[in-house]
């Protein structure tokens, strides 16, 4: 009965491969996110999603592409990755209102060798 | 800009009460957040505010001052498990802005 589910949990690859990492929610939330969070431990966001519109485009490289199939999947894409790739990547997803709470999933580690 | 400033580090006893603080300047405010985050996990969602005051959950009171650009988290009859970093976020401009969190070890 996960919320949030992101796959893959670890991600070794090596310097310009390409990859793509998936997130799912069964809240039935009608946003979702993506956040950066380096090894410092600062969560950084990078997109987000809105009823399968992009609403947020922070500077992130466009080697990087979100994708939405429909309102529970967000999934991101990263072309020719670089070792300052290497990171945590949050999905998290919310319900339009007031409170806006954010529910995470699990995390992806990505290592770009 | 946006700022959000919180301590990097705290250390406080079992048992004993402690205050993380967080100061803020973003574009609109549409409430603040805390969030507690393991080491290795994922961060999860503790309390909201969104009015000047403050908010009990528990052992977890939030409080805010709009005007201030303030809010803290309060920690009451700490316990081990409650070593983990703590996140300060803003909701302003249709945007979510977080701080760089602040790192709490409980000592027994």
């Amino acid at each position: 009965d996960t919320a949030v589910s992101q796959t893959p949990k670890y991600l070794v690859t090596q310097m310009g491969n390409d990859k793509s990492i998936k997130c799912e929610q069964n809240l039935g939330h009608d946003t979702m996110y993506w956040y950066k969070q380096d090894s410092k431990k600062f969560l950084k966001i990078m997109f987000s999603y809105n009823n399968k519109e992009l609403i947020i485009n922070e500077t992130v490289p466009n080697r990087f592409s979100p994708k939405s199939p429909d309102k529970a999947h967000l999934n991101l894409h990263i072309n020719s990755l670089e070792l300052g790739d290497s990171a945590v990547y949050f999905c998290a997803s919310s319900q339009e209102g007031v409170r806006r709470t954010q529910y995470f999933g699990p995390g992806t580690r990505l290592l770009v060798l | 800009g946006q700022n959000i400033d919180q301590p990097t580090e705290m250390t406080a006893t079992e048992g004993a009460i402690v205050q993380i603080n967080c100061t803020y300047q973003t574009s609109g405010f549409n409430g603040l957040f805390w969030y507690q985050q393991h080491a290795g996990e994922a961060p999860t969602f503790l309390s909201y505010n969104v009015l000047d005051g403050l908010e009990e959950k528990g052992r977890f009171s939030s409080f805010l001052s709009r005007s201030k650009g303030y809010s803290y988290l309060l920690l009451k009859e700490l316990q081990m498990k409650d070593s983990a970093s703590y996140l300060c976020a803003v909701w302003g401009f249709n945007k979510f802005y977080f701080g760089s969190g602040t790192k709490l070890n409980v000592k027994p």
